[in-house]
């Protein structure tokens, strides 16, 4: 987990609000990636970003969003469009893309475990 | 279509014997093959990665992975299991369709080790 950090670890969310995890890393990293995990369905990826000021979606972007103002800051809003936001959410970060496939082991932060209540 | 399989749901071994964890892959151009281990409530950790050249793979904690081309497998092993290495195992390849350099996940294997 060293070099990323994800806040809070648990969070607790009323039906209807918009809440954001928080994912940093101090490894100079230049893509980082949300992933979602559910039991038995393995990661899924939410949103993913090569650069700063740059992202994608990845499978399950609907009803989520992200921004990427600084390198190393990857924040994810889960909306109130996400119909079933329980699950931990994982926050992965790797080296520049374009360059050798080396470089892009994904780094994971320890998780936030999201609740509806 | 790009894709990974690891066959089994949960593996049981005995402390002290040697274990396997199975991955398959099927993706276009060359693979490039990673584990990972995972805690109850922990993030994912990285244990080893295939990109080329020796096709035995030797990683964190003792473990290792062979991978072998004409089975499109890269199975995870571990000569002597530790109570320890009780924990959730994925697999992935590296998605080299396009640009976009995502990475393919399995759905993950539980391994426990009894004493």
């Amino acid at each position: 987990d060293g070099g990323i950090t994800q806040s809070p670890k648990y969070l607790f969310r009323k039906e209807g609000q918009n809440v954001t995890l928080s994912c940093e890393q101090n490894l100079n990293h230049d893509a980082m990636y949300w992933y979602r995990q559910d039991p038995g369905q393995g990661l899924r990826l939410i949103y993913y970003s090569q650069i700063v000021n740059d992202f994608q979606k990845g499978d399950i972007a609907e009803g989520y969003s992200v921004s990427r103002e600084k390198k190393e800051s990857f924040p994810l809003t889960v909306t109130s469009a996400q119909k079933n936001p329980t699950a931990f959410y994982l926050c992965a970060s790797s080296g520049f893309l374009g360059a050798t496939p080396s470089t892009d082991t994904q780094y994971f932060g320890p998780g936030t475990r999201l609740t509806v209540l | 279509a790009q894709s990974v399989a690891q066959p089994e749901d949960q593996v049981n071994v005995a402390e002290g014997n040697p274990l396997t964890v199975k991955c398959t892959y099927s993706v276009s151009g060359n693979p490039y093959l990673f584990w990972y281990v995972q805690y109850p409530n922990r993030g994912l950790q990285f244990l080893l990665k295939y990109i080329t050249g020796d096709n035995l793979v030797k990683g964190s904690y003792g473990f290792e992975a062979e991978f072998n081309k004409s089975q499109t497998s890269f199975h995870l092993k571990k000569p002597s299991a530790l109570v320890s290495d009780s924990a959730l195992y994925f697999c992935a390849v590296r998605d080299n369709a396009g640009n976009n350099r995502k990475l393919i996940w399995g759905l993950g294997t539980s391994l426990a080790v009894n004493p």
